[in-house]
């Protein structure tokens, strides 16, 4: 299996809240990250967490570490149109400058 | 103050023809990341610069592939004998080094290989 997995496709109404799911195999992951990629541009690093946390929350993003079960979950209130995007999971392991991405999350909300 | 920058967005060519990517990465950052993103998969690391140790190319997937980085700032990936798989988006990021958590991304450059 792949080192950081994710769902390929999520679909919400406006309003609603979305929940993005991620795991990871690697039990010595020191940071794990959440990243947004709009068409056409880069990534934009969206919020990350140490392993030592179990949760971090800015603004409408919470993102949660359950590191038992290496998965991470990234949630957003009150989705809106401009949040449709590809939402990346990705971690790295102290020592390491270089994380590993998922295959990233195509959030798609409609009206 | 501009971010990463990327040229060319967009690069068509012919099987068998080199090719040379560039990035800018932002003034300061010491560290520089080269990202392969194909269609439907993850990020794929590709090779990694910090200062003036030597890189870090554990991810170039063959001899075709190489990259410099000049000065500590501008870098170049080059593929030479270009490849119908080598079609992708190429990523380029910087960082400061103990922040590599947070890394800025370039809007990529669009290969394809006809």
């Amino acid at each position: 299996g792949e080192d950081v997995e994710q769902s390929l496709f999520l679909s919400v109404r406006e309003g609603d809240s979305s929940v993005i799911n991620c795991t990871y195999t690697d039990s010595s992951s020191t940071y794990l990250y959440w990243y947004k990629q709009e068409p056409g541009a880069g990534l934009q690093l969206l919020t990350y967490i140490f392993s030592n946390m179990d949760m971090k929350q800015d603004q409408r993003l919470t993102v949660l570490l359950n590191k038992k079960d290496k998965h991470l979950s990234l949630r957003i209130a009150d989705t809106q149109t401009g949040d449709s995007a590809i939402y990346f999971c990705a971690e790295s392991r102290g020592g390491s400058y270089i994380p590993t991405f998922g295959r990233g999350t195509s959030l798609i909300v409609h009206p | 103050g501009a971010g990463v920058s990327q040229s060319p967005s967009n690069k068509v060519t012919e099987k068998g023809k080199d090719v040379e990517l560039r990035c800018d990465p932002i003034s300061g950052h010491t560290a520089l990341y080269w990202y392969r993103q194909s269609l439907g998969q993850g990020l794929e690391f590709l090779i990694y610069f910090q200062g003036n140790s030597a890189p870090d190319k554990s991810g170039l997937p063959s001899d075709r592939f190489s990259a410099e980085r000049t000065g500590g700032s501008v870098s170049t990936l080059t593929i030479q004998r270009t490849q119908q798989e080598d079609s992708a988006v190429y990523l380029c990021a910087s960082s400061w080094r103990d922040s590599s958590y947070e890394q800025y991304f370039g809007p990529g450059t669009r290969l394809t290989v006809t």
